[in-house]
């Protein structure tokens, strides 16, 4: 399969604990974002990188979020002393940069991630 | 900033039959791309077809089409011979071409339930 992978694919823990997701991307795609999603509720942009550089962030991320993607290929998002309001699925979404043209690529999402806050 | 709302939590088709589902957009920007994306039950998210704001022809993929009104900021998709695999939670969503970031920006979504 080569789309874009997420672990895990769900996360039960109790509020106050960190947590840490894995999203890796489509190989040849220098951008990753990540979005969070609550029931009933379209998906929020969080973050985006353009290979390792975290080029854009969201207000919805507090201090307790951060993302990193060290090596401009797999991505992570830890959430610190975690909130019953962080229960969400986390989505990842990966894109070639813009077109020589002026384009845009198509983001294509991972199946996310799960969480629920005790 | 840029809002989105899609303001049909449900909607429902027989199969075979056609269906349209709502999407208004609110910005000052004229150079945009609109979506729409298909997220079945528990699987991810897919795009289903785009529109570039510049282009006066509406998009059609097969069996889905939009209805582009840039004046009055609406983006409709039409689906056509709905079929049962269409069911799934549909999300309208905007791209600014104008601004440096590279975001989403979704609607609340629309929850498509396609009768046998």
């Amino acid at each position: 399969d080569t789309g874009v992978s997420q672990d895990p694919r769900h996360k039960i823990t109790k509020r106050g604990q960190n947590v840490t997701f894995r999203c890796d991307p489509i190989s040849e795609h220098n951008r990753l974002y990540w979005y969070r999603q609550t029931l009933g509720q379209g998906p929020e942009f969080l973050t985006y990188f353009q290979n390792e550089a975290q080029l854009e962030k969201s207000r919805l991320l507090s201090d307790r979020f951060s993302a990193e993607r060290p090596k401009g290929s797999f991505s992570t998002l830890e959430i610190q002393r975690t909130e019953q309001g962080d229960s969400a699925m986390y989505l990842c979404a990966s894109s070639l940069a813009a077109t020589d043209w002026g384009g845009i690529n198509e983001q294509f999402f991972g199946p996310g991630t799960r969480l629920t806050v005790l | 900033a840029q809002t989105v709302t899609q303001s049909q939590p449900e909607m429902s088709v027989q199969e075979a039959e056609t269906v349209t589902l709502s999407c208004t957009y609110d910005t000052s920007e004229s150079d945009y791309y609109l979506f729409w994306y298909k997220q079945p039950p528990s699987r991810q998210m897919i795009l289903v077809i785009r529109q570039e704001a510049y282009k006066q022809q509406n998009a059609t993929e097969n069996r889905f089409s939009v209805n582009f009104q840039k004046a009055a900021k609406s983006f409709s998709l039409k689906i056509s011979d709905s079929q049962l695999g269409d069911a799934a939670m549909y999300f309208c969503a905007y791209r600014s071409l104008e601004t440096s970031g590279s975001r989403l920006t979704f609607g609340e979504g629309t929850q498509l339930t396609v009768n046998p």
